[in-house]
Parts: structure tokens; C-alpha cells; sequence
């Protein structure tokens, strides 16, 4: 089946430094969009993006979807100790399915 | 709006044992799904619904069952309780096939 490839599967960094994720498929998505899950929680939705090329913000985070269709990246600015948890890529596949496929996840840890 | 509400939270089951996992939305969302996320990996998709009285299979879906009887509530039944299914398992409901919603989670474990 269908697999995202969600890279680096985690990340320690210091409070205010910038962060950046990506996703990339081999297949072409329709739609992509970025979850953040706490601990003992379930994913929340951030980001959704649904035309190639799009840049779209949220607060201090930005996502963009690629060109191609297959990829997509989310950055953080200045992080803060707040923005720790998993952080899931999606894509909806362009079949006739419409089911989203997530990656595996990248979870992040903010130093004081 | 409450959004997606899952319940129990938590559940402890032995070996061959049935439960239903219950989720309620309360968004009138057309879609509702099924996942579990097994530590350090993604979600896997078990069964979705596009409507009252329709239903379908997602990736995993083997030792699972389920209804929708109404546009609201969307619960997941498992008949014989295995070890491999301890997971938590989340609810999610979205409008259209794209941005989904989901619920607190059940946490299970099979003994």
C-alpha cells in the first residue's frame, strides 16, 4: 500500500531554535496535512493544505505543499517548550479511495 | 460542541473477551473512522463510514466489526480479544473525506 515517508523520526532541540519536518510519498496526494499529538491525547489538526505550491501559516507554524504533489514540509519558529509532541504528516491519495495516509510521526522534544 | 467523544478511556481485557468502543460526534460530520496506534508508528486505518448504514475496511481491519446506525455515533466491536490488539485506538469524523477531527483515544490492553 501507499507509505508515507515522514523524516527525522525525532528531534531534540533548544527553546527557541527553528524546526523543520518533512513528509515525501511516492504516490501524488490531493491534500496535505500536518496533526500535532500530545501526550495521552489525540492528534489535533494544524495545517491542511490542498493546492500544489500552497504556503499556508499558522501562528509560528508554516507548512507548504510541493510542487510535485508528493512532498510536503512543516517548519516551527522559535520554539517553545509547549510545541513538544508528535507531529503526524497526511496525505489524501488521489484515488478513489480519498483515505488519508499518515506517517509514522516526528516527535519533538524542546529544551528549556 | 463536545466535537468527538470516545469512551472508556481506558480497558484492561482478557484473552478471548468482546467489548465495543463507543464514539460519539456531534459535528453532523459525514465521515467517521476507526485507527489504532501501536507505539512509534502511525495510524492504521481499521474500517471508515461515508454515511448512516454504510461502512468499509481500512488497512487493518481483521478482528474488528462495525456499525453506523446513525449519523452520530460510530462504535467498533471486537469479537475475540488477542494480545496483538492492544493499541489505542482513536475516533475521528470529518465532513469531507480530508480534514478529520478525532477523539481523546481508548487505550486497551489484551492479557
Amino acid at each position: 500500500g501507499q507509505q508515507l515517508n515522514q523524516s527525522p523520526q525525532s528531534m531534540f532541540i533548544q527553546e527557541g531554535e527553528d524546526v523543520s519536518m518533512n513528509c515525501t510519498s511516492s504516490s501524488i496526494f490531493n491534500t496535505w496535512l500536518w496533526y500535532k499529538q500530545d501526550p495521552g491525547e489525540g492528534p489535533v489538526l494544524l495545517i491542511a493544505l490542498y493546492k500544489a505550491g500552497e504556503l499556508t501559516s499558522n501562528g509560528r507554524l508554516t507548512a507548504q505543499f510541493g510542487i510535485t504533489r508528493k512532498d510536503s514540509f512543516l517548519n516551527i519558529s522559535a520554539s517553545i517548550p509547549s510545541d513538544v509532541g508528535i507531529y503526524f504528516c497526511a496525505g489524501q491519495d488521489s484515488s478513489n479511495t480519498g483515505k488519508l495516509i499518515f506517517g509514522q510521526g516526528t516527535t519533538l522534544q524542546v529544551k528549556p | 460542541n463536545a466535537g468527538v467523544t470516545q469512551t472508556p478511556k481506558f480497558r484492561i481485557l482478557k484473552i478471548g473477551q468482546s467489548m465495543t468502543l463507543q464514539c460519539t460526534q456531534d459535528m453532523n460530520h459525514n465521515y467517521m473512522y476507526w485507527y489504532r496506534q501501536d507505539p512509534g508508528m502511525g495510524l492504521k486505518l481499521i474500517y471508515y463510514s461515508v454515511g448512516a448504514g454504510i461502512t468499509d475496511k481500512g488497512e487493518v481491519p481483521n478482528g474488528y466489526n462495525v456499525s453506523r446506525s446513525t449519523t452520530e455515533d460510530f462504535p467498533l466491536r471486537l469479537e475475540l480479544a488477542a494480545p496483538s490488539q492492544t493499541s489505542v485506538y482513536f475516533c475521528a469524523s470529518s465532513y469531507w473525506m480530508d480534514e478529520q477531527f478525532f477523539g481523546p483515544g481508548t487505550r486497551l490492553t489484551v492479557l
